[in-house]
């Protein structure tokens, strides 16, 4: 089915440790996103991506790493996961066009202990 | 620099009361696109609805309805004789034109709990 896929949806590890979280969406879309959301400060952009190879800086990009070698994939990387990235993570992607609303995933509950 | 102020974090109202959620916006581009999502205890984000800065013409969707007023930089969003199932956060967004602004940036929310 066509829609964007987040994985996986529950994940728990340990400081220091490296964790990917996968994005794929099946839209072709050029954009695509990743959001943070937290109590208190609704949601915050880490990353985005206007198309394969292009990506750039949101609000709240330190400790994160992202790739987009594939329009349909856009992974998020924790190179070495602190408490503070406990949070539940979004992806979303859209079409070209500054109108253009963005679908999110159903999102990641990250949890670092 | 571009910012999205929702100043009522937590709203509680009892059914079929009419209630306002307030959502004001800063940008310098002429240009941009405001949006609301809802997001209900089941955690998915849905997409209500987008405004471009040069439509300032207010819309009805059933209970729903919107006022966009540039003059003040709001994008306030009314529900009509509020449901339980209205139940949710509700988040008010600004997407600028430009390159460094075509990003979407989100307030911080406004929870709103329809009592029975």
């Amino acid at each position: 089915d066509a829609g964007i896929t987040q994985s996986p949806r529950y994940k728990i590890t340990e400081t220091g440790r490296q964790v990917t979280l996968m994005c794929h969406q099946t839209w072709s879309h050029s954009y695509m996103f990743w959001y943070r959301q937290d109590l208190g400060h609704g949601l915050r952009l880490i990353y985005y991506s206007a198309a394969a190879d292009i990506t750039d800086k949101g609000e709240v990009p330190d400790g994160y790493v992202v790739s987009r070698s594939k329009t349909e994939n856009f992974p998020l990387t924790l190179e070495s996961a602190t408490r503070s990235q406990t949070s539940v993570y979004f992806c979303a992607s859209s079409e070209w066009g500054q109108n253009s609303p963005l679908h999110f995933g159903n999102g990641t509950r990250l949890t670092v202990t | 620099a571009q910012k999205v102020t929702q100043a009522q974090t937590e709203i509680s109202v009892v059914e079929k009361e009419d209630v306002t959620l307030d959502c004001v916006y800063e940008t310098r581009d002429t240009t941009y696109y405001l949006f609301w999502y809802k997001q209900p205890p089941s955690g998915e984000l849905v997409f209500l609805i987008r405004r471009n800065s040069f439509d300032e013409q207010n819309e009805i969707s059933g209970r729903y309805s919107w006022n966009f007023q540039k003059s003040t930089s709001s994008f306030n969003f009314t529900i009509t004789a509020s449901q339980v199932v209205d139940s949710a956060v509700y988040f008010c967004a600004l997407r600028g034109y430009g390159g460094a602004t075509n990003k979407l940036i989100f307030g911080t929310g406004t929870l709103l709990a329809v009592q029975p």
